[in-house]
């Protein structure tokens, strides 16, 4: 069964730093680009951060470039996404995806985490 | 970037009604159009890509259409299991970008 695992979400003052991890499963998790997508409270949907199969490759939202870095460690089938500088506003549930497979950077996100919640206050 | 606009941003159906969402993009993103569906406190599910393309497992009361920059979403008749939030998205260019959601409500 194809599984995506967020983890690492907590409180954290503003300005502090975190690390979310995505482990994957069920897949051959070096062949498909994945991305970052979160969910403020009672919002809908933004786009933060893609990184291609390889981990060469990565875009980010204007949100959070040069704050947020997301990366990959293929022998460990794991995702990351390294959060720095961080405000209010980034107070969202994060959730990890699968690219469908067909482009990249611009594709389909065709299996998701169940998410993390990142709370930033004082 | 390219703005999504989803109409209407709620509505109430019954079951067995058919329901239309639909979603405007700001420039043509020929058929690069994905809906998904998320239910509260759920992670969203993949429903159709490419426009009108039914994902593996979703079923077929639902249904995609349009092209360029208008788009719809589709229950034909609907269920009790399908109150949710329905979100487009265009997969067309970087940022990647949402609409703002369709809440269906009883």
């Amino acid at each position: 069964e194809v599984q995506l695992l967020e983890s690492g979400g907590g409180l954290v003052q503003p300005g502090g730093s975190l690390r979310l991890s995505c482990a994957a499963s069920g897949f051959t998790f070096s062949s498909y680009a994945m991305t970052w997508v979160r969910q403020a409270p009672g919002k809908g949907l933004e786009w933060v951060s893609a990184i291609s199969g390889s981990g060469g490759s990565t875009y980010y939202a204007d949100s959070v470039k040069g704050r947020f870095t997301t990366s990959r460690d293929n022998s460990k089938n794991t995702l990351f996404l390294q959060m720095n500088s961080l405000r209010a506003e980034d107070t969202a549930v994060y959730y990890c995806a699968k690219y469908q497979g067909g482009s990249y950077p611009a594709d389909t996100f065709d299996i998701w985490g169940q998410g993390t919640r990142v709370s930033v206050s004082s | 970037d390219i703005q999504m606009t989803q109409s209407p941003s709620s509505l109430s159906a019954s079951v067995g009604d058919r329901v239309t969402i639909t979603c405007r993009a700001s420039q043509s993103i020929n058929n690069y159009l994905n809906w998904y569906q998320q239910k509260p406190g759920k992670a969203p599910k993949l429903l159709i890509y490419g426009a009108s393309s039914l994902q593996s497992g979703v079923p077929s009361r639902f249904s995609g259409s349009g092209s360029e920059t208008d788009f719809t979403l589709t229950i034909s008749s609907l269920q009790p299991e399908d109150f949710a939030t329905y979100y487009c998205q265009q997969s067309y260019s970087t940022p990647l970008t949402f609409g703002g959601g369709t809440k269906v409500e009883i």
